[in-house]
């Protein structure tokens, strides 16, 4: 059992909804990261969240830590937002990350 | 530009050769780590370097060998031993261990 899942694995939208991407983690966190990578592989970190929500433009992050998820929101969807998304803890004991095998997001025009 | 860069893009190896990848950056980041990512999985961590001289195994270390002589470059070795080779793989750097990383663009190794 990965100790990061994600859902859904593959998302298609249509450009201007509201979208979500579920992360569930089993390990004890000291943060969690959203990252994003784009096709060709190059990854761009999001977000890093502790507690509460973060906004940054049309992206917003939550995370419920007693509950052990986060989401991730993109409101107005994009095309250019077609990307994989994944979702990445850092665990409170030791010095480790643990990554979800990512959400694959597609937005149509 | 601050940033990561990783060389080749692109790498062909031949069964039983060693290649080693190449990750520099000039962020004045400590900590510098290198990952796996294969289809359906996650990022495996293989090598990270907290400091200059310094560098841990990670989960996946065998068949790969890493140093760091200098605080902007951890390069990867990738040794005949690692049995499954073909791969992207991504460097990534942050101040301080376990902080924010940004990543290298990565590279693509594949065996033939």
């Amino acid at each position: 059992k990965n100790e990061v899942e994600q859902s859904p694995q593959n998302l298609t939208a249509q450009e201007g909804e509201f979208i979500t991407i579920n992360c569930s983690y089993s390990v004890g966190i000291s943060a969690l990261h959203w990252l994003q990578q784009h096709p060709g592989g190059g990854i761009v970190s999001l977000f890093m969240l502790s507690s509460g929500k973060k906004k940054h433009g049309r992206l917003i992050a939550t995370i419920n830590i007693q509950e052990k998820h986060s989401s991730l929101h993109i409101t107005a969807s994009h095309p250019r937002d077609s990307a994989v998304y994944i979702c990445a803890v850092r665990s409170s004991t030791g010095n480790q990350f643990y990554f979800g095998t990512g959400t694959s997001l597609t937005v149509i025009p | 530009d601050g940033g990561i860069t990783q060389s080749p893009k692109y790498l062909f190896r031949k069964e039983g050769q060693n290649v080693t990848l190449s990750c520099e950056q000039n962020l004045n980041h400590d900590a510098m780590y290198w990952y796996r990512q294969d289809p359906g999985q996650g990022l495996r961590l293989i090598y990270y370097s907290q400091i200059v001289n310094d560098f841990q195994k990670g989960d996946i270390a065998e068949g790969y060998s890493v140093s760091r002589e200098k605080k902007e470059s951890f390069p990867l070795t990738v040794t005949s031993a690692q049995k499954n080779p073909t791969a992207f793989y991504l460097c990534a750097s942050s101040p301080g261990l376990l902080e924010t990383q940004y990543f290298g663009p990565g590279t693509r190794l594949l065996v033939l």
